[in-house]
């Protein structure tokens, strides 16, 4: 069965410092994996996609199959940057559906 | 840039009622997925719906869930009797005919009580 693993719930770090969002996931097939972010009160935004391989306002996420991991990093976090992080693995096809981590939330503090 | 619209933002109602959330997905996509997410938890997949049927759904979706796009351009979720433990953010979202990813609304916060 596909599974999406996120194993810190919270990561704080002061402005400047890296981070590194840590995600695992489980899936027999050819996974394909995003990134998404949620800022308070808003709407769930898709951050980045391992397809496109691009870098969204400073951060980054590589795909690792042999370790099966897609960890979403950034070299200086920002107090903007503060925010809940969802990895999710899409299954079944470009129009499949996406299974969701729990989710980290990242607090960047002064 | 298009965005997907849910109405209400914010729904309370009692227990055995019957809701209905409203979306209205981006104009050109194709396929339509409603999520939720209990509140302090992980982000659910409840149904995918594409050509006029659903595509799949997941155990979550069971009798008391429906979903219809009644016209051209709104897609509901239908809850016929609530119960407690349906209070949880919803969340609708639509994909481009690319499947580039999902476009996701800002969510239907219903309160159970």
């Amino acid at each position: 069965a596909q599974r999406v693993t996120q194993p810190e719930k919270l990561l704080s770090v002061f402005k400047g410092a890296p981070v590194e969002l840590k995600c695992n996931y489980s899936y027999s097939g050819s996974p394909e994996l995003f990134w998404y972010v949620q800022y308070s009160r808003q709407r769930l935004q898709l951050l980045l996609r391992h397809i496109s391989r691009e870098s969204i306002k400073g951060f980054t996420a590589d795909l690792n199959k042999g370790e099966t991991s897609f960890h979403l990093k950034k070299p200086f976090a920002q107090e903007e940057d503060s925010a809940m992080y969802y990895c999710a693995l899409r299954y079944g096809g470009s129009q499949g559906n996406l299974i969701f981590g729990k989710g980290t939330k990242l607090s960047v503090k002064p | 840039e298009p965005e997907v619209t849910q109405t209400p933002s914010h729904q309370v109602t009692q227990m055995g009622q019957e809701v209905i959330l409203r979306c209205v997905p981006i104009s050109n996509h194709l396929y339509f997925y409603w999520y939720r997410q209990i509140l302090g938890q992980k982000v659910e997949f409840l149904v995918s719906f594409y050509n006029n049927e659903i595509s799949e759904k997941s155990e979550i979706f069971d009798d008391q869930f429906s979903v219809e796009r009644p016209d051209g351009s709104n897609f509901t979720l239908k809850i016929r009797s609530t119960k407690l433990e349906d209070s949880a953010m919803y969340f609708c979202a639509s994909s481009d005919p690319r499947g580039d990813g999902y476009t996701f609304g800002s969510g239907t916060r219903l309160t159970v009580v």
